[in-house]
């Protein structure tokens, strides 16, 4: 299974624009990019996935690199409670893995206010 | 729609023992997947139940097992409690049917191993 490296922390100030990379490079052709965040004291949560184009959604954009080795994720403007573990997850398409997601260390983002 | 539940939310047992934790799913979705967190280990795949079979395993002892029922209610069980199986045990329930679903997750059970 192809590996994701991610910063151990980041920090931002709140209502700033975030960006967390995400580095996997031996991807396949066929990997979908996921990113999940877990916030304090709670079960992870889903924030966006992607193939080959960027996509946004009303939580964040995800910023994928023309070779897929590398993405990232944007949270627009950072408030206190983007605080969390952010987590980016491959999961290849056409098995049967939907149900098994493979968590890294992630990155731990810290907001100031 | 009611999300994933989990219950207990709390558990101390010693070791030796063996527990159930329950995880219900949210209306609809087919797949249901345990996860153990420990600080350090992190976020590890236990297994994953689709329509009642083991799709997919992850790299723990015979010790911890789990079924599905014909309602998608999941459970695990973990006979012969260690020290070290302190931790939080998550469930997170999706379709199952794509590599686009996304997994929901409860609120976790906290384990407590003494």
């Amino acid at each position: 299974d192809a590996k994701t490296t991610q910063p151990n922390s980041m920090e931002s100030n709140e209502e700033e624009p975030v960006h967390l990379p995400c580095n996997h490079s031996t991807i396949s052709g066929t990997d979908y990019i996921h990113w999940y965040r877990q916030l304090p004291s709670q079960g992870p949560e889903y924030v966006i996935h992607g193939l080959t184009s960027n996509v946004n959604n009303r939580m964040a954009s995800l910023a994928i690199a023309e070779d897929r080795k590398s993405s990232t994720l944007i949270l627009h403007r950072a408030t206190l409670r983007d605080a969390a573990v952010y987590y980016c997850i491959l999961i290849p398409a056409g098995g049967t893995s939907y149900g098994k997601l493979t968590f890294g260390q992630g990155t731990i983002l810290t907001v100031h206010p | 729609k009611a999300g994933v539940t989990q219950t207990p939310r709390y558990l101390i047992k010693t070791r030796g023992q063996q527990v159930t934790l329950s995880c219900s799913p949210i209306s609809g979705h087919r797949s249901v997947s345990w996860y153990q967190q420990t600080p350090g280990q992190g976020l590890q795949f236990l297994f994953e139940y689709f329509s009642e079979t083991q799709r997919n395993k992850g790299n723990f002892p015979g010790r911890f097992s789990g079924r599905q029922f014909s309602n998608s209610r999941s459970e695990m069980n973990v006979s012969t409690l260690e020290l070290g199986d302190s931790a939080l045990y998550l469930c997170a329930s999706s379709l199952g049917l794509a590599e686009t679903d996304t997994q929901y997750f409860g609120p976790g059970t906290r384990l407590t191993v003494l």
